[in-house]
Order: structure tokens, then C-alpha cells, then sequence
């Protein structure tokens, strides 16, 4: 069976430039959850969304910061503008049910010049 | 606000060796889950406990969930260098619809 899948898994841009990253989550899981993992702040979560539906932005980080889901098989993370600061790996995992076992992508690592 | 904080942080010991990492909060979780990442990846779930002072094992992982549900800990036996990796816990919010909130982690380095 086939895992979250992510794209790209490597994204380098200069600041300024608009980012999208895309996640396609496990066949019939309806919870999706989009995380960044730094360093210094380890894995914070950003937003999840149940049924396509966002629950609980209070992660995202700014405007700049916006996601989607237009359907349950498709999510995008979008960073516009992108500053250097926004460098990290994106993650995007997801899960059945409310139940809390999360399944994770492998990533995109995003370095912003 | 919810946090779950982890110790040690960082863990470097010799092939053979036992090691404990801690997880603890003053919240109560509805469950605890421990995660293991490896470089260039995501984490991927080794256990989940629900019940307080629950204990479960892994081959040679011990996992255990406070009897107050506020704390766990992971116990490795006999570390090997494929233990190597970055260990989160994260424990469950309740009524959050599964909302997990993590620790920082403990990075163990396992040298043969």
C-alpha cells in the first residue's frame, strides 16, 4: 500500500519566491495534518483539516503561510513570499478517524536563500 | 497550552548498553505515542498506550504510560547501532479530533 506521498522532496528558492508543497494523504484516512520540524523548535504542527475541512489553523505561522484541500486525496502548503526563515523540512502526515496514530510523508526539505 | 518535555536530548552510548528516555508533562493525555525518525525521513509510529500505567514491548523496547497519563517512558535493552535515530514522543489531545502534540526528542546515537 501505498505511504502519504509528498512533493518535492527537496525545494530550493530565493526569498521572495512563492513555495507550494503537496501532499497526497493515505487512501481513506480524512484527518491530514501539515508540520515543520526545525532544529531549535523540533515538530510543530500547523494545520490539520478533517473531511477537506481546516480545524485548527493556530499553527500557521503568518499570511504568508496559506494550505489547502480541495478534495480528500490532494493538499497543498503554500509559503508566499518565502523568507530564509521558513527554511526547514515540511511534513505531512494523516490518519483515520480521529484516531491518533499519524502516518507520515517523507518530507520536503525547503532551503530558502 | 500542552507540552510534553523529553529527556535527554541528546544520548550517545556504547553497543550493549541500556538506556531510559522520559517523556513527562503536568497535562493529561488521552493516549502516548512514541515515534522513531531516521535521517532524511519522517517519523514512523513504533507504539501507542492508553491506559494508564499500561506497559508494552517491542522486542527489546519497554514502553510505559504513567499511571496519572501525564508521563511515559521508552527503555531500550541491550542498544544495538540500528537504534540510532531520533525518538519523539507525542501524546494525544483530548477532544481534538487527533491532534498530537510532540516533544522535542531525544537524538540516541548508538556506536558499535
Amino acid at each position: 500500500d501505498a505511504g502519504v506521498i509528498q512533493s518535492p522532496r527537496h525545494e530550493v528558492t530565493e526569498m521572495g519566491q512563492e513555495v507550494t508543497l503537496r501532499c497526497k494523504p493515505i487512501s481513506g484516512h480524512d484527518y491530514l495534518f501539515w508540520y515543520r520540524q526545525t532544529m531549535m523548535r523540533g515538530l510543530e504542527l500547523l494545520i490539520y483539516f478533517n473531511n477537506n475541512v481546516p480545524i485548527d489553523d493556530s499553527g500557521m505561522p503568518e499570511d504568508r503561510f496559506s494550505a489547502k484541500m480541495p478534495n480528500a486525496s490532494f493538499s497543498t502548503l503554500k509559503i508566499q513570499p518565502s523568507e530564509p526563515r521558513d527554511s526547514a523540512v515540511y511534513f505531512c502526515a494523516s490518519s483515520f478517524g480521529g484516531r491518533n496514530e499519524q502516518f507520515f510523508g517523507p518530507g520536503t526539505r525547503l532551503t530558502v536563500l | 497550552t500542552q507540552l510534553l518535555e523529553q529527556s535527554p536530548q541528546f544520548l550517545s552510548i556504547q553497543e550493549g548498553e541500556n538506556l531510559t528516555v522520559y517523556c513527562n508533562s503536568s497535562s493529561v493525555f488521552s493516549s502516548l505515542q512514541w515515534y522513531r525518525q531516521e535521517p532524511g525521513e519522517g517519523p514512523v509510529l513504533l507504539v501507542t498506550v492508553v491506559t494508564g500505567g499500561e506497559v508494552k514491548k517491542l522486542k527489546r523496547l519497554t514502553f510505559q504510560f504513567g499511571d496519572a497519563r501525564k508521563d511515559s517512558s521508552l527503555h531500550i535493552t541491550a542498544a544495538q547501532p540500528g537504534d540510532t535515530g531520533l525518538y519523539l514522543c507525542a501524546g494525544g489531545a483530548y477532544n481534538q479530533g487527533g491532534k498530537l502534540i510532540f516533544g522535542q526528542g531525544t537524538e540516541l546515537s548508538v556506536k558499535p
